[in-house]
């Protein structure tokens, strides 16, 4: 079946510090990848994705790129800011027999930015 | 953006009693809706996959007579704990499907619902 890792947190860093956040996958097929972010008292938000090998995805200067190889997908941000603390979850989502596209998720970090 | 709301936010009942849950698409019309439960520090996992005008599809090993879901109409999908038991106390989170042609189609999250039973 298909399965998510993503680094453990939580992760507290420093404003305009550099970020990684590391996920890997399993799946059997060729998935899509997303990465959500979920701010305090807020529900789960789309930040990128990306749907085959190679592409990058990018929004709000964070940026991932799908690697098959790999099968990873690291989300990265060059200069983090307070603003940015909030939990961040990699996800796949692979079409299923039926028509709705299920997505597997994976536990979760917590980023804490610091002024 | 697509909006999805949940109510109540938050609920505590006692156990052996029964609570619903609403998630309803504010903006736009689903017709598949998502249960997700969420145990503190752990993935969201999926419970249930809800098509309007028909039956829900559980995920293997969640009991279907006691997460009753109903989705009557294209932007309200419901859930249900019957029987409510201290380890159904969770976090439970709705995501609604905007079929988009072409498009990967993409899921919109509800902020949750934290169910506590005493």
């Amino acid at each position: 079946g298909n399965s998510v890792t993503q680094m453990e947190g939580p992760v507290t860093l420093s404003e305009e510090a550099f970020l990684t956040i590391n996920c890997t996958y399993t799946a059997t097929g060729y998935p899509s990848l997303f990465w959500y972010v979920q701010y305090p008292g807020e529900g789960l938000q789309l930040l990128l994705k990306a749907t085959k090998a190679d592409d990058k995805g990018s929004n709000k200067g964070f940026e991932a790129t799908y690697r098959k190889e790999t099968t990873s997908f690291h989300l990265e941000k060059g200069s983090v800011q307070v603003s940015d603390s909030a939990v961040y979850f990699c996800a796949l989502s692979e079409e299923s027999s039926g028509s709705a596209r299920q997505l597997t998720f994976g536990s979760g970090t917590q980023l804490t930015v610091l002024p | 953006g697509a909006v999805v709301s949940q109510h109540p936010s938050w609920v505590i009942c006692k156990s052996g009693t029964s609570v619903k849950i609403e998630c309803r698409s504010l903006d736009f019309q689903a017709t598949t809706m998502f249960w997700y439960r969420q145990f503190p520090k752990q993935s969201l996992m999926l419970m249930a996959t809800s098509n309007e005008g028909s039956k829900a599809t559980y995920e293997q090993g969640v009991e279907k007579d006691k997460f009753l879901i109903n989705h009557a109409s294209l932007t309200l999908s419901t859930l249900t704990v019957t029987s409510a038991h201290p380890e159904d106390s969770s976090f439970y989170i709705c995501s609604a499907r905007s079929p988009l042609a072409g498009r990967v189609s993409e899921q919109y999250f509800g902020p949750g619902t934290r169910l506590t039973v005493t």
